[in-house]
């Protein structure tokens, strides 16, 4: 079975800062990756994924993660927000070379960005 | 494109009524599925289907019934309504096959059991 911690509930930042968050998942078998966004009152959409090679993942509005398979780790970052950043943020798991590819989520990570 | 379409968007129930939450989509997905969300627990699998005919359960399936009749549509049903099913539920599909596709959400339908 897998899980996902999403380490942080709240992030605020100031428009223009750099922002991480921060992403662990526990897993026996190989997983793949995901980071989703959730603007207020609408439906999730994929920013990025990491399925094999390269560990750095460059995602949609200047998102990337990094994997880290020894620290079990999938962090999103950007290095410049903007007030329109402001959502909530979910990390996901899918098991690899699974037939159905459901999702486990993290909690979620609200990124407030103020100006 | 419409992509995942929900209906209703916003409803509210009397303990014990039943409905039906509608899901479709127009891009020709095998797999389908309902998730809901709750403040600070994330989305959770309700029930998921990999083609017509084909349905499973997820991490929370007690309460609803589904089936998948047909490839767009995967309609969510709640036998007999509790506040405990107060929540935000999000239908969602992708390519079949296997794991790692791309799976796209529906806008939500937010529920209220009163």
């Amino acid at each position: 079975a897998q899980s996902v911690t999403q380490l942080d509930s709240q992030v605020p930042v100031f428009e223009e800062a750099p922002v991480e968050l921060r992403c662990n998942y526990s897993s026996s078998v190989s997983v793949y990756l995901f980071w989703y966004v959730q603007y207020p009152n609408q439906g999730l959409q994929l920013l990025l994924k990491y399925l094999s090679g390269s560990t750095l993942v460059k995602g949609i509005n200047g998102f990337e993660a990094e994997f880290n398979k020894s620290q079990t780790s999938f962090h999103l970052r950007k290095p410049s927000v903007h007030i329109s950043d402001t959502a909530e943020y979910f990390c996901a798991v899918s098991e690899f070379g699974g037939s159905q590819g459901n999702l486990i989520f993290g909690k979620g990570t609200k990124l407030s960005v103020k100006p | 494109n419409a992509g995942v379409t929900q209906t209703p968007k916003f409803q509210v129930l009397k303990t014990g009524q039943s409905m039906t939450l509608q899901c479709a989509q127009d891009m020709n997905h095998e797999y389908m599925s309902w998730y809901r969300q709750d403040p600070g627990m994330g989305l959770r699998l309700i029930h998921y289907s990999v083609g017509a005919g084909i349905t499973d359960q997820g991490e929370v399936p007690n309460g609803y019934n589904v089936s998948r009749s047909t490839t767009e549509d995967f309609p969510l049903r709640l036998l007999s309504a509790a506040p405990s099913q107060t929540s935000v539920y999000f239908c969602a599909s992708s390519e079949g096959g296997r794991s790692g596709n791309t799976i796209y959400f529906g806008e939500g339908s937010w529920l209220t059991v009163v």
